[in-house]
């Protein structure tokens, strides 16, 4: 089934110490997305790229990069993460068509957790 | 702009009685908006989606919604709570031209009683 994949479901890092998300998708789609959750929040778009072309969030704070080296995946850096980050991260991919309902695809989530 | 409110932030249904859980939306643009839910620990699944064509959605696991252009509703609603309905909704607003971004609702969380 396509779909998108989210490693590792769980994250513990230290205070300061640098760490890195993955997500891949096989659906082949144009735009994907990170998304930032706290308890009992919607998620908070932290950045998306459209193809290649990167799109951030005016408020997503420095400390968060991300890279989409192809199509099939996208990384989230945290240069250095703070207590506050801890929160679940969500990524997600949508079709990109102009015009569209473009409904975004999420995949399962990676839990991180500030030690 | 767009935005998206959810007039509740808990429900609590009897297993088997019908469920509601509100919705109602402002944009500037002719909308599409879809109701996704998330379970414990989970991402986010897409239930359904309005995008201008019927106005009563269909969605998976027997929900439903009406899009009300007058009444700037979508609530989406469920003849028969399932204990495994338990779980977040959230109301989600996204403007057809092209803005990729998604508006959330602050979401509603849905508990089922035996």
């Amino acid at each position: 089934d396509a779909m998108v994949i989210q490693n590792p479901r769980y994250q513990v890092t230290q205070f300061g110490k640098p760490v890195t998300l993955s997500c891949s998708q096989t659906l082949n789609h144009n735009v994907m997305y990170w998304y930032q959750q706290k308890s009992s929040q919607a998620p908070k778009l932290l950045f998306h790229y459209y193809d290649k072309d990167f799109n951030n969030e005016a408020d997503t704070p420095d400390n968060f990069q991300s890279r989409r080296p192809n199509t099939s995946f996208c990384f989230l850096d945290i240069r250095s993460p703070g207590l506050g980050d801890a929160a679940m991260y969500l990524c997600a991919t949508s079709r990109g068509i102009l015009g569209g309902a473009n409904e975004q695809y999420f995949g399962p989530g990676t839990r991180l957790t500030v030690t | 702009a767009q935005s998206v409110t959810q007039l509740d932030s808990h429900v609590s249904v009897s297993e088997g009685t019908p469920v509601l859980l509100r919705c109602n939306y402002s944009s500037s643009y002719s909308p599409s908006l879809f109701w996704y839910v998330q379970h414990p620990n989970k991402g986010l699944q897409l239930l359904l989606k309005y995008t201008s064509a019927a106005t009563l959605v269909k969605g998976i696991n027997g929900f439903e919604a009406e899009f009300k252009k007058s009444e700037t509703s979508f609530h989406l609603t469920k003849p028969s709570a399932h204990m495994s309905d338990a779980a977040e909704y959230f109301c989600v607003v996204s403007e057809w031209r092209g803005n990729e971004k998604l508006t959330f609702g602050t979401g509603t969380r849905l508990t089922i009683i035996p």
